[in-house]
């Protein structure tokens, strides 16, 4: 079964909206989640690492006012796409590892299907 | 800096043909190699790992063999099935992240 879970699996909303996206870790506490993003025919690109309780990290080229990242617990990330326009359509998935080290198993989401009209 | 180039696709193959999806890479340092599976509607799976060079991954009669020399890790397998009907994603990982290759839809036709 999953061990982590992505919700909403598609959303749909007009331009100019806001969208949130949740990332829950299923039976294990996470304190680094990821997001990343895949736009059509390409790979999937880290946008920002989650950190619990302290501001995310963000790649190069990604605006942290318009994907804002938010982990409040050691279970959930949410990140809340801003003001979406249609560019922003995309794919979006979220990872968490279990345990702590850098050779721990890292588990995806079901990913994010974002569709904005 | 680090990056995967996959095979493009799609890739449309035949009940119990042999299938082959190029992967290579560019690291710095050792990174561990992987591949991930998508079935349609579901989220990422791993298919299979190597850490180190030589290694062989295998899993549901796939394989990978982590080759330094000609920084690949191309994925195999002998006889597919319908139910590989996938999108195969090469990746690279270097603590926790990891680098994405573009993907490769696979369909296998009856």
């Amino acid at each position: 079964g999953a061990v982590v879970s992505q919700h909403p699996s598609w959303v749909i909303c007009k331009s100019g909206t806001s969208v949130k996206i949740e990332c829950r870790s299923l039976d294990f506490q996470a304190t680094t989640m990821f997001w990343y993003r895949q736009f059509p025919k390409q790979s999937l690109m880290l946008m920002a690492t989650s950190n619990e309780g302290s501001k995310a990290t963000y790649e190069q080229g990604v605006e942290k006012d318009k994907f804002l990242i938010n982990h409040a617990s050691l279970t959930l990330s949410t990140l809340t796409v801003t003001s979406a326009h249609p560019e922003d359509s995309s794919f979006y998935i979220c990872s968490a590892g279990l345990g702590g080290t850098s050779g721990n198993t890292i588990y995806f989401g079901e990913g994010s299907w974002l569709t904005v009209v | 800096g680090n990056s995967v180039t996959q095979m493009e696709g799609p890739v449309t193959l035949s009940e119990e043909a042999f299938l082959t999806i190029n992967c290579t890479y560019t690291a710095t340092g050792y990174p561990s190699l992987f591949w991930y599976v998508q079935y349609p509607g579901e989220g990422l799976q791993l298919l299979l790992k190597a850490t180190k060079a030589d290694d062989k991954g295998s899993n549901k009669g796939f394989e990978a063999t982590y080759r330094k020399e000609t920084t690949s890790f191309h994925l195999e397998k002998g006889s597919v099935q319908v139910s590989d009907s996938a999108v195969y994603f090469c990746a690279l990982r270097t603590g926790n992240q990891f680098y994405f290759g573009t993907g490769t839809s696979l369909t296998v036709i009856p």
